[in-house]
């Protein structure tokens, strides 16, 4: 039982390049979520995907896309990659119910030129 | 709207002495509490929740949260500190009324530091 993992753990992209981050989840959980954590800025939503086949914008959704591939699967994509997207991001899943708590992978550090 | 604080950036506590780390939060209905940790280059690894009942909620690696709702307060505790518990600490809320958001709201974290 690997929980949730994330692929890359490290990228280095210069501006303008695109790249999907990876997420994958193997507790049979209906949400997923991907979050980026910068210094004094605490955790901010991206997107989340509530259930399969769904998907919502968060809290700073502009330059990202996303896509629940299937139940298992919730990749990020950067399109055009900006110095302002360098953050380390987080992917979690959840059951949906309110009082589940969330299980977060252990991040993909981006860097971008 | 919900929303939480953490009004601490940094605790700072000796080895063995008792620490408490700060949350207070908002909500227009029922809070469920959730607090978590991150250890440096980790993500965050759930601790404990408070959903009903007991206001006193134990947790993983000793530590425990006191629900306050007259303080609409749920800080976290242990009684005796490790220099290993040095980590982040995150607490979050969701909303159980029915207009509540799915989305649970972070605090922005508090650096917890046990000095040996």
């Amino acid at each position: 039982n690997a929980g949730v993992t994330q692929t890359p753990k490290f990228q280095v992209l210069k501006t303008g390049q695109s790249m999907t981050l990876q997420c994958a989840q193997d507790m049979n959980h209906n949400s997923m979520y991907w979050y980026r954590q910068d210094p004094g800025m605490g955790l901010r939503l991206i997107y989340y995907s509530a259930s399969e086949g769904t998907t919502d914008k968060g809290e700073v959704p502009n330059g990202y896309n996303v896509s629940r591939l299937n139940k298992r699967e919730f990749s990020l994509r950067l399109e055009s990659a900006a110095p302002s997207q360098t953050s380390v991001y987080f992917c979690a899943s959840s059951y949906r119910d309110l009082h589940n708590e969330q299980f977060f992978g252990p991040g993909t550090r981006l860097t971008v030129l | 709207a919900q929303s939480v604080a953490q009004p601490e950036d940094q605790v700072n506590v000796a080895e063995g002495n008792p620490l408490t780390v700060k949350c207070t939060y908002s909500v227009s209905g029922n809070p469920y509490l959730f607090w978590y940790v991150q250890y440096p280059n980790r993500g965050l690894q759930f601790l404990l929740k408070y959903i009903t009942g007991d206001n006193l909620v134990k947790g993983s690696y000793g530590f425990e949260a006191e629900f306050n709702k007259s303080q609409t307060s749920f800080h976290l505790k242990k009684p005796s500190a490790l220099v290993s518990d040095s980590a982040l600490y995150f607490c979050a809320v969701r909303d159980s009324s029915s207009g509540g958001s799915y989305i649970p709201t972070f605090g922005r974290g508090t650096s917890l530091i046990v000095h040996p």
